[in-house]
């Protein structure tokens, strides 16, 4: 089955802990990217990759890391959660760019406290 | 910037009514038009998209068009369920080669809650 897997899927922090949140696509796709959902602020996009190697930031990446060292792999860093970092965050792959149909995870929900 | 405006909700209706979301957007260039929907607990799912002017999306009873010379993409259905009860996004994407590089622009979302 196509998908796009994230984990974990619920996590409790504390301030300043390091934390990795994995994604996973099993689709072959090139462009990954991360969102973030905050209420009343819809989805922003945090960090994104267009290949293996190859990221850049998104409107919101201050406070977070990636990498991308394979392709269906787009792993997302909090080297010192705070807690305005508190949030719901997605994971999205497309086969490339510009008005290609992006396929989400199903979402981490981090509380950091 | 490109920006996406989506009316505000949460919108309530009863089974069976017309539903309208109204989406508007500013752009530089010629964006791809998406609108995703969010079931609860789940996550974004593709509903429709048109990537050119005139087009019209269609999926699931619900229909959007997207309009250049008003910059809107609103989202209709004829006659709502209540398992059409999630949040919907209306959302943004420019061409390869445009200066927002493959990402989505998302509106704000609007909760639709339909009763029996």
């Amino acid at each position: 089955e196509a998908q796009v897997t994230q984990n974990p899927r619920y996590l409790i922090t504390v301030t300043g802990k390091k934390l990795t949140v994995t994604c996973s696509q099993n689709m072959n796709h090139e462009y990954m990217s991360w969102y973030r959902q905050d209420p009343g602020l819809g989805l922003r996009q945090i960090y994104y990759s267009m290949n293996v190697e190859v990221t850049d930031k998104g409107d919101v990446p201050e406070g977070y890391k990636v990498s991308r060292k394979e392709k269906r792999n787009f792993p997302l860093i909090l080297e010192s959660p705070s807690p305005n970092q508190t949030s719901l965050y997605f994971c999205a792959s497309s086969p490339g760019t510009g008005g290609q149909t992006q396929y989400f995870g199903p979402g981490t929900r981090l509380l950091v406290l | 910037g490109n920006s996406v405006t989506q009316m505000e909700g949460p919108v309530t209706l009863s089974e069976e009514a017309f539903l309208t979301i109204n989406c508007t957007y500013t752009a530089t260039g010629y964006p791809s038009l998406f609108w995703y929907v969010q079931y609860p607990g789940e996550g974004l799912q593709l509903l429709l998209k048109a990537t050119k002017a005139d087009d019209k999306g269609s999926n699931k009873g619900f229909e959007a068009t997207y309009r250049k010379e008003t910059t809107s993409f609103h989202l209709e259905k004829g006659s709502v369920q209540v398992s059409d009860s999630a949040v919907y996004f209306c959302a943004l994407s420019m061409y390869a080669g445009g200066t927002s590089y493959g990402k989505l622009t998302f509106g704000q979302g609007t909760i639709l809650t339909v009763h029996p």
